[in-house]
């Protein structure tokens, strides 16, 4: 079946540093989400790419979706303690339906 | 307006037992999702109602689970005979549903944090 991974699973930066992490899909992609789920809390949308080599920035977020799409990445400027949280990426997997990646948990250290 | 409002926040049961969870989606959506999320683990897809559609039951882990959504709203998940790997935080999510780029965006309730003794 369709897997979507991500990695790393695990990231801690100092505040200040920046931050990528990686969706990998096996099947190429309509398009793809992207959420943060702060500690505690619950997934919230962040963007949707949908583009074949397309580029988005929300201030310090940079997404991008690969050529091939098959593969996206969000890359964080700057990292402040507010970016804490689990970021998932999500691939179609049906109508409607959608297959979360495993997530990349973010910790900055002060 | 009012978000994606899951019930009971917390429930402790015993192993055995039956539990039901309640999902109410955001007024006008079509679409409803039921998540699992096992601590610190990624989001399991369990089944999702899109409209009158029959719904997609292909995530839901075993027969002990269940789940209805009642004139195209409120969803209740119900697990029946619960075990302790039933513990976990269980998510609904609600969608447009109506076709287009932004229709498919899922918003997300705060979930339900299920503890089976």
């Amino acid at each position: 079946g369709q897997q979507v991974m991500q990695i790393p699973q695990y990231q801690h930066v100092q505040e200040g540093e920046d931050f990528t992490t990686y969706c990998n899909s096996s099947t190429t992609l309509s398009n793809i989400q992207w959420y943060k789920q702060r500690p505690g809390g619950h997934p919230v949308f962040l963007i949707q790419l949908v583009k074949s080599g397309e580029v988005k920035k929300q201030k310090r977020l940079t997404f991008q979706f690969g050529e091939a799409k098959k593969n996206s990445s969000l890359h964080i400027t700057a990292t402040q303690t507010t970016d804490v949280g689990t970021y998932f990426c999500a691939a179609p997997g049906g109508t409607y339906k959608y297959i979360f990646g495993t997530g990349t948990r973010l910790k900055v250290l002060a | 307006g009012a978000g994606v409002s899951q019930s009971p926040s917390n429930k402790v049961t015993e192993k055995g037992k039956d539990v039901e969870l309640r999902c109410d989606p955001i007024s006008g959506h079509t679409a409803l999702y039921w998540y699992r999320q096992s601590l610190g683990q990624g989001l399991e897809f369990l089944i999702y109602f899109q409209g009158n559609s029959a719904p997609d039951k292909s995530g839901l882990p075993s027969d002990r689970f269940s789940a209805e959504r009642t004139g195209g709203s409120v969803s209740t998940l119900t697990i029946q005979r619960t075990q302790q790997e039933d513990s976990a935080v269980y998510l609904c999510a609600s969608s447009l549903g109506s076709g287009g780029r932004r229709s498919d965006t899922q918003y997300f309730g705060p979930g339900t944090r299920l503890t089976v003794l």
